[in-house]
């Protein structure tokens, strides 16, 4: 089956840059989506189609996806931003998430 | 506004049958999917399949393929997923999430429901 990894955690300081990447054999065949996840709410899309951001997502939130690797940069980090963040793509139909990323903003 | 509102937690036993709803309001039902997510406790987002809200065409994630039915009602806008012979591995939340015909992406969540399975 298809899989997407993503690096279990990711740590940031306030104001820095995060990159959270996702590897997979057919990146670059399929549209890539991130999705955020606070403790206890369901989770948010942040970027779709590689590089889009849904209406209400800050611009510091961007997306991008070339050979085998997506990427979810957020530059300019807030405090707000800890979270899980999921990667999430398409094969032939079939959806497959990421292993999913803690960002921790210390 | 936009909203999916999924049924009540549930307890069952092993073997037994659930069955979720998601109701949909504010936009219209038909032109839209209706995807299934689920995540077990601690654990990472899996993905169980989508419904075609209008046609009612549906696929089925494989791992769930034998056990997972969703179906729609187009008359109350609201989705459904059944899972059968539940096993203490079910236990998660379950999602249910709008999305294009593009799959483009899942921009609207329900609140999740909780399923558990224990004897």
């Amino acid at each position: 089956s298809y899989e997407l990894t993503q690096p279990p955690s990711v740590s940031v300081s306030p104001g820095q840059t995060a990159t959270i990447t996702c590897s997979g054999v057919k990146m670059g065949e399929t549209f890539v989506c991130w999705y955020q996840q606070k403790p206890g709410q369901s989770p948010l899309l942040v970027i779709y189609q590689d590089t889009e951001r849904p209406s209400g997502i800050p611009e510091r939130f961007s997306g991008s996806n070339a050979g085998n690797t997506a990427t979810l940069t957020i530059t300019g980090t807030q405090a707000m931003d800890e979270a899980d963040y999921y990667c999430q793509a398409w094969d032939s139909n079939t959806g497959v998430f990421g292993t999913g990323t803690k960002v921790t903003v210390l | 506004q936009v909203q999916l509102v999924q049924s009540g937690a549930e307890v069952k036993k092993p073997g037994a049958s659930v069955k979720v709803s998601c109701k949909a309001s504010g936009y219209s039902f038909p032109g839209y999917y209706i995807q299934w997510v689920r995540q077990a406790p601690g654990q990472g987002l899996e993905w169980m399949g989508w419904i075609n809200s209008n046609s009612g065409a549906a696929k089925y994630a494989e791992k769930f393929q034998a056990r997972v039915t969703m179906s729609r009602d187009k008359t109350t806008s609201t989705a459904y997923m059944e899972l059968s012979s539940l096993r203490s591995d079910d236990t998660a939340v379950y999602y249910c999430a709008r999305d294009t015909v593009a799959l483009s992406g899942m921009d609207v969540w329900g609140q999740g429901t909780t399923v558990s399975v224990s004897s």
